[in-house]
């Protein structure tokens, strides 16, 4: 099967620190990844859209100096969070791409809580 | 473990018919369930979220309902369009998110 992983899965930090959050697809390499956030009682959000190579696409009202994505291999994608508030609290899950021969089949990690005092 | 099963895997219909599509979950220990859907290439979009003390929630032509007790979710999609053709998923959400298998839908003009 294919499986993706998340580093780290709980992170707590003091408000103003930057948080890294890697996004690996363990068997399968991925020319697409998405990250999505999701905060208390509201919906899984898509943030923007990784490709391997290339600057991510973000959605609207999602801040890419803030939020900054690199995705400098097939298999890696990695999500900082600078400076880091409160607010950015959140749950953030990332998914990967698959290709196959009856088209692309996403898969997705477990997800990182992150929690900023 | 969570399991989420969608039925049916893959679904083609007439433009304006009514459909249903069904997600079931094994552990009913979950805080919430959530429909997406997915077009080729893109991201995943929210369509509905239902919280763990809810039954229902309704969006335009869509309205899913949630069944803790018996593990079921279902996605309502009324007088259907072309542009629903995408794959729907749904979601159950404990301690992390659980995905069903999805449902490829086609609505043929």
């Amino acid at each position: 099967g294919a499986v993706v992983s998340q580093h780290p899965s709980w992170v707590i930090c003091k408000s103003g620190t930057s948080v890294k959050i890697e996004c690996r697809s363990l068997d399968f390499q991925a020319t697409t990844m998405f990250w999505y956030r999701q905060f208390p009682k509201q919906s899984l959000m898509l943030m923007a859209t990784s490709n391997e190579g290339s600057k991510a696409t973000y959605e609207q009202g999602v801040e890419k100096d803030k939020f900054l994505i690199n995705h400098a291999s097939l298999t890696l994608s990695t999500l900082t969070v600078t400076s880091a508030h409160p607010e950015d609290s959140s749950f953030y899950i990332c998914s990967a791409t698959k290709a196959g021969a009856q088209g692309e089949t996403q898969y997705f990690g477990p997800g990182t809580r992150l929690l900023v005092l | 473990k969570q399991e989420v099963t969608q039925i049916p895997a893959a679904l083609s219909v007439p433009e304006g018919e009514n459909l249903v599509l069904n997600c079931s979950f094994t552990d009913s220990a979950i805080y919430n369930l959530q429909w997406f859907r997915q077009d080729p290439g893109k991201g995943l979009t929210s369509l509905l979220l239902i919280q763990s003390s809810q039954r229902e929630q309704t969006s335009g032509r869509l309205n899913a309902s949630l069944d803790k007790s018996s593990g079921r979710s279902t996605l309502y999609i009324a007088a259907s369009q072309p542009g629903d053709s995408a794959t729907y998923l749904c979601a159950g959400t404990g301690n992390q998110f659980y995905f069903g298998t999805g449902t490829s839908l086609t609505v043929i003009p």
